[in-house]
């Protein structure tokens, strides 16, 4: 199972697009990268998955470089309801019943 | 209606007591999963099931037990709580290869 790490906190201001990296050194070939958005007291909820290059959906996009060892999710004009905490995954996409979500970045929007 | 429910949404309980946490899911997906969360912290996985018939252990699944019932039903039990197990809990699910879905969370506290 591959780690992942990603900074604690990051603040940013509204309408600004949000960069956040992380780092999955040890991910396996048949590893997936998916990241999801949690907010106080509720269940985290899936924004995006990919496996390398980019991928864009109409929340945000993700971009794998061709190592696979970081990727960097990617909030376009973050407004105050993207305030929450992001997780990155990495697992199998096929076998994603270990995956591990470990702290997060809790990303604040500044007004 | 929610595609994941748990019940109850909030419980107070005393040491040493049984407790059951229900989870049901209108998706129709096999694979069930509970995790909790403490302050501060990410997801921990504590058992998850493939089917009716597939029951694995997570990551923390010691002072815990669950018991699938139907495709759609997934139950976890504190035999006897402690302390300790005062955390969020979630329940998930989610199909062969896609994303989980998080239900609302059920907040317990043991005294």
């Amino acid at each position: 199972l591959a780690k992942t790490t990603q900074p604690i906190s990051m603040d940013s201001y509204e309408g600004q697009e949000v960069n956040i990296t992380c780092s999955h050194n040890n991910i396996a070939t048949n590893d997936y990268i998916t990241w999801y958005q949690q907010f106080p007291s509720q269940g985290p909820r899936f924004i995006i998955q990919g496996y390398k290059t980019k991928v864009t959906n109409e929340v945000a996009s993700l971009f794998i470089p061709a190592d696979r060892k970081s990727s960097t999710l990617s909030l376009p004009r973050v407004s105050l309801s993207d305030t929450a905490v992001y997780y990155c995954l990495v697992g199998e996409a096929f076998g994603n019943e270990k995956l591990t979500f470990g702290t997060g970045t809790r990303l604040t929007i500044i007004p | 209606d929610a595609d994941v429910t748990q019940t109850p949404r909030n419980r107070i309980t005393k040491t040493g007591k049984r407790i059951m946490l229900e989870c049901s899911q209108t998706k129709g997906h096999d694979r069930m999963y509970w995790y909790r969360q403490d302050p501060g912290l990410g997801l921990r996985l504590i058992y998850y099931s493939f089917d009716v018939k597939d029951i694995n252990k997570g990551e923390i699944s010691d002072g815990y037990s669950v018991s699938r019932q139907a495709q759609a039903k997934f139950s976890l039990s504190l035999e006897s709580a402690i302390p300790n197990q005062t955390a969020l809990y979630f329940c998930a699910t989610s199909g062969f290869g896609s994303e989980q879905y998080f239900g609302p969370g059920t907040r317990l506290t043991v005294t």
